[in-house]
């Protein structure tokens, strides 16, 4: 079955640089879009980022663009989050999960995240 | 503040049917994008409920189900059940921002 794991969180000073890793099996990593997604504790969803199939195309949030860098390396099953220039804002729960979209004729075909990792935990802090 | 908009909480009572609602803009769900649903129990992984506005993945069961219209979309849960106590979380496309949005969550109470 389809299974993500997510490390590299940890505890880091604002202005630092952290890299998150998820290692995934269960699927062809190669053929998915992959979405980056937080959760500050206690509270809400977060979309971060999203990296195409092929790894061509980047998307990122408002708040993380020109800081966070999104990649893949398909051989190694493998997908990344380099974050810079830390914030205490972006302290969180970073999930991993892998991109699906409705084929059927009546939607549109925006991605949705299919499966999900256990998440790694980031705390950036003084 | 989300760009989707969903109540902070509901509650129902053991086999009642209740709805949660998510409402957007004509960027996101008014644009005809899809709609989809998440269930995360306290402390664990969110869980794909509806996907496509409206379809369930196998193993969700049919008491689920997501509607959508203009810029609103809900999910009904009928015959509630205690173990349908979680938040729930609505997520779309925004073409303004280019990228997914989430709703911030309702928390749904089983008395």
């Amino acid at each position: 079955q389809v299974q993500l794991v997510e490390s590299g969180g940890g505890v880091v000073l604002p202005g630092s640089s952290l890299r998150l890793s998820c290692a995934a099996s269960g699927f062809t990593f190669g053929s998915y879009a992959m979405h980056w997604v937080r959760q500050t504790p206690g509270r809400g969803l977060d979309w971060v980022a999203l990296i195409s199939y092929d790894g061509d195309d980047e998307y990122y949030a408002d708040s993380v663009r020109g800081r966070f860098i999104v990649s893949r390396d398909s051989p190694r099953n493998t997908l990344y989050l380099q974050m810079n220039n830390l914030r205490a804002e972006d302290t969180a729960l970073y999930f991993c999960a892998r991109a699906r979209y409705c084929t059927s004729d009546d939607c549109y075909g925006n991605f949705y995240m299919a499966d999900w990792g256990k998440g790694t935990p980031v705390t950036v802090s003084s | 503040q989300s760009v989707l908009t969903q109540p902070p909480s509901v509650s129902g009572a053991p086999g009642q049917r209740i709805t949660i609602s998510c409402t957007g803009s004509s960027s996101n769900i008014g644009a005809h994008y899809d709609v989809h649903w998440y269930q995360q129990h306290p402390g664990r992984v969110p869980k794909l409920l509806i996907f496509g506005d409206k379809y369930r993945p196998s193993g969700v069961p049919e008491r689920f189900s997501g509607s959508k219209s203009g810029t609103s979309a809900s999910l009904a849960i009928s015959g509630l059940q205690a173990e349908d106590e979680a938040d729930y979380y609505c997520q779309s496309y925004d073409s303004n921002l280019r990228g997914s949005v989430f709703g911030g969550g309702t928390k749904l109470t089983v008395l």
